[in-house]
């Protein structure tokens, strides 16, 4: 069984540019978060989706970022414009409905220069 | 409001000796409590969970950790380390009730030294 997985694995883009980074989630996982790492400090809760709609969205930065999940499969999350602080290690994590257990996957590297 | 302090960024331990990475977390609620591991390039993965029953709970590569309510603290352990153990291993908890999002600690890099 295929685990979550992220896409890119690296990116490094200019600040003021615009960034989309996509989680597929294990099949069957209605639950899907977001999760952001900045360098030194913990990971960060940015939002969570239960199938399509977002159930929390608490930990969203701003509103330069945007976060959707179309048809409750695989969520994308964009950067735009994106800045330097938004550099870090993005996870994505999925899990069953009612269960604890969340799988994580190798996260996204964003670099803003 | 929860957090969860892991007060060790770093831990440099020998080979097969024994090592203990501490967890102390504060919460209004009752939680569940897990360690994930990072290894190197790789995504976080379940090292073990505590949810319920016995506070004594054992995970995968031989790790373990010990839930104790009064001093809220949930420190992992394992009784000889590996070099392949080298990793940053991150302490979290989730509550009980409500939204099922993860508050993590700031991770503790343990080094295995041969």
């Amino acid at each position: 069984e295929a685990g979550v997985t992220q896409f890119p694995s690296h990116s490094v883009i200019e600040k003021g540019q615009t960034v989309t980074l996509r989680c597929d989630p294990i099949s069957g996982h209605d639950n899907l978060y977001w999760y952001r790492r900045v360098m030194g400090k913990e990971i960060k809760f940015l939002l969570h989706f239960v199938k399509e709609s977002k159930q929390d969205e608490s930990g969203m930065p701003n509103n330069r970022f945007l976060a959707e999940r179309t048809g409750g499969t695989y969520s994308t999350l964009k950067v735009q414009p994106a800045e330097l602080e938004d550099s870090g290690v993005y996870f994505c994590a999925s899990s069953q409905p009612g269960r604890r257990e969340a799988f994580f996957g190798q996260g996204t590297r964003l670099t803003v220069v | 409001a929860q957090s969860v302090t892991q007060l060790d960024s770093q831990v440099p331990v020998f080979e097969e000796a024994p090592v203990e990475l501490r967890c102390n977390y504060s919460s209004s609620v009752s939680v569940y409590l897990f360690w994930y591991v990072q290894y190197p390039n790789q995504g976080l993965q379940l090292l073990l969970k505590y949810l319920s029953g016995s506070t004594l709970v054992k995970g995968i590569n031989g790790f373990e950790a010990e839930f104790n309510k009064s001093q809220t603290s949930f420190h992992l352990r394992k009784p000889s380390v590996h070099i392949s153990d080298t990793a940053e291993y991150f302490c979290a908890v989730s509550s009980l009730g409500g939204y099922q999002k993860v508050t993590f600690g700031t991770g503790t890099k343990l080094q295995v030294i041969p």
